[in-house]
């Protein structure tokens, strides 16, 4: 059974530039969610999907946005990149929503802005 | 909302050693995960623990949810142990979103 898959796995961009990063939940998983490490923020929520509706977002500015397609895959989307956007950006896929069940994660995308 | 704190949060061991890890919250939960996050970056799920105690292999944990903590016990420690574990929790609200603690941070010599 295959995992959580993100990709790319590395990326390197521009101030300014914008970047989109996907992530394929595991088989029958329809809940989604995203996470961005830093080491001086530690793992944050992003945001949360299930039936192509965000269900809850976390506190970052709109140029973080998403979205989850008919097969559950997802893809989120940062706009006018700065420089402390640089992180490793982690998706996590779960069977519902809820917080009632096992989320597992991807081994995420570490995106980096110069 | 919910609070998330790990300790210790770095560990230093040598190889064959047992350790524990704690995780406290404020609040109750109805479930509880470990995590080991490997030097790539992967969070590798270890335990999804909402209460009671749970073993594999070397690694157990132990959840007592009405005195809102959590334990992970790693024995005989190994390098490959090394890197950081995380607990978490899920946000109140009947949300998906995890809080997560700052982790400790393990590093086992041979």
């Amino acid at each position: 059974k295959a995992g959580v898959t993100q990709t790319p796995r590395y990326l390197i961009k521009t101030r300014g530039q914008q970047v989109t990063l996907s992530c394929s939940p595991i088989s029958g998983h329809r809940s989604v969610s995203w996470y961005q490490q830093t080491p001086g923020q530690g793992l944050q929520f992003l945001f949360e999907y299930f039936s192509e509706t965000q269900r809850n977002k976390g506190n970052f500015p709109g140029r973080f946005s998403g979205r989850q397609f008919s097969n559950s895959r997802s893809e989120m989307n940062v706009s006018t990149l700065e420089l402390g956007d640089s992180a490793l950006y982690l998706c996590a896929s779960s069977l519902v929503p809820g917080g009632n069940t096992e989320a597992f994660f991807g081994q995420g995308t570490r995106l980096t802005v110069v | 909302g919910i609070q998330v704190e790990q300790s210790p949060p770095d560990l230093i061991l040598q190889e064959g050693a047992n350790s524990t890890l704690r995780c406290n919250f404020s609040d109750s939960v109805n479930n509880l995960q470990w995590f080991h996050q490997n030097p790539w970056g992967q969070l590798i799920n270890l335990f999804y623990i909402p209460s009671g105690t749970k073993q594999n292999g070397r690694l157990s944990a132990t959840t007592v949810a009405t005195e809102r903590y959590s334990l992970l016990y790693i024995s005989s420690s190994q390098t490959t142990d090394s890197g950081v574990y995380f607990c978490a929790v899920p946000a109140q609200g009947g949300s998906e979103k995890l809080v997560f603690g700052k982790g400790t941070k393990l590093t086992v010599n041979p």
